[in-house]
């Protein structure tokens, strides 16, 4: 059973066009998250979700807007993509805020 | 081996010798630390954590150390194995909400 599940694995699309990544969770936690990891490794946290309800919202382009239908999915939507969107996205859960974070695999994320 | 975190992002070891991973975490009033693990194509794993009132937590194979007088935060792998290879990341509870993850050290294990 894979506890954080996020589709696609990999996406591959142009540059300007809007795409979206999905998460599921089946742990029954509270939060959910999404980090981008850039080629370096680095770890940077985007959002936060608590029972739906959004608690951070870091810096990050407004073309990049989640949703959360409620609180097992956290989507992501991004728009016009650019080439520096060009990343690793992650979805994560944990059962409350600031507690360890179970993660999914990772979408890979290719502008050309 | 032993890496020094930001400065040394790599880290090789032999087989079976004892690895130590090194962090330096940034907010003193940070209360809550985790080592997280992530092989090749796959997410983060949670591999150990540790609360600021201790100095050191143990596990299986792999001890989290932490010195708060000089925030920094080390994890050692005894009896390293080639599935040990990996990039290891440490996190700090930086306020009620979040988690902010350290930049990463990647480990080889030479055979």
């Amino acid at each position: 059973d894979t506890a954080v599940s996020q589709t696609p694995k990999y996406l591959v699309t142009q540059m300007g066009n809007d795409k979206s990544i999905k998460c599921e969770q089946n742990l029954g936690h509270d939060t959910m998250y999404w980090y981008k990891q850039d080629s370096k490794k680095f770890l940077k946290i985007m959002f936060s979700y608590n029972n739906k309800e959004l608690i951070i919202n870091e810096t990050v382009p407004n073309r990049f807007s989640p949703k959360s239908p409620d609180k097992a999915h956290l989507n992501l939507h991004i728009n016009s993509l650019e080439l520096g969107d060009s990343a690793v996205y992650f979805c994560a859960s944990s059962q409350g805020a600031g507690q360890p974070q179970h993660f999914g695999d990772g979408t890979r994320l290719s502008i050309l | 081996g032993e890496s020094v975190g930001l400065h040394l992002p790599t880290l090789s070891v032999q087989e079976g010798d004892n690895s130590i991973i090194n962090c330096a975490y940034s907010n003193s009033a940070s209360d809550y630390f985790i080592w997280y693990k992530q092989e090749s194509g796959k997410g983060p794993q949670f591999i150990i954590d540790i609360r600021s009132n201790m100095d050191k937590r143990q596990g299986q194979r792999v001890t989290v150390l932490l010195n708060k007088t000089v925030k920094h935060l080390s994890l050692q792998i005894a009896a390293t194995q080639p599935g040990d290879s990996a990039v290891y990341f440490c996190a700090e509870k930086t306020s009620a909400r979040q988690l902010t993850f350290g930049s990463g050290t990647q480990l080889t294990v030479l055979p």
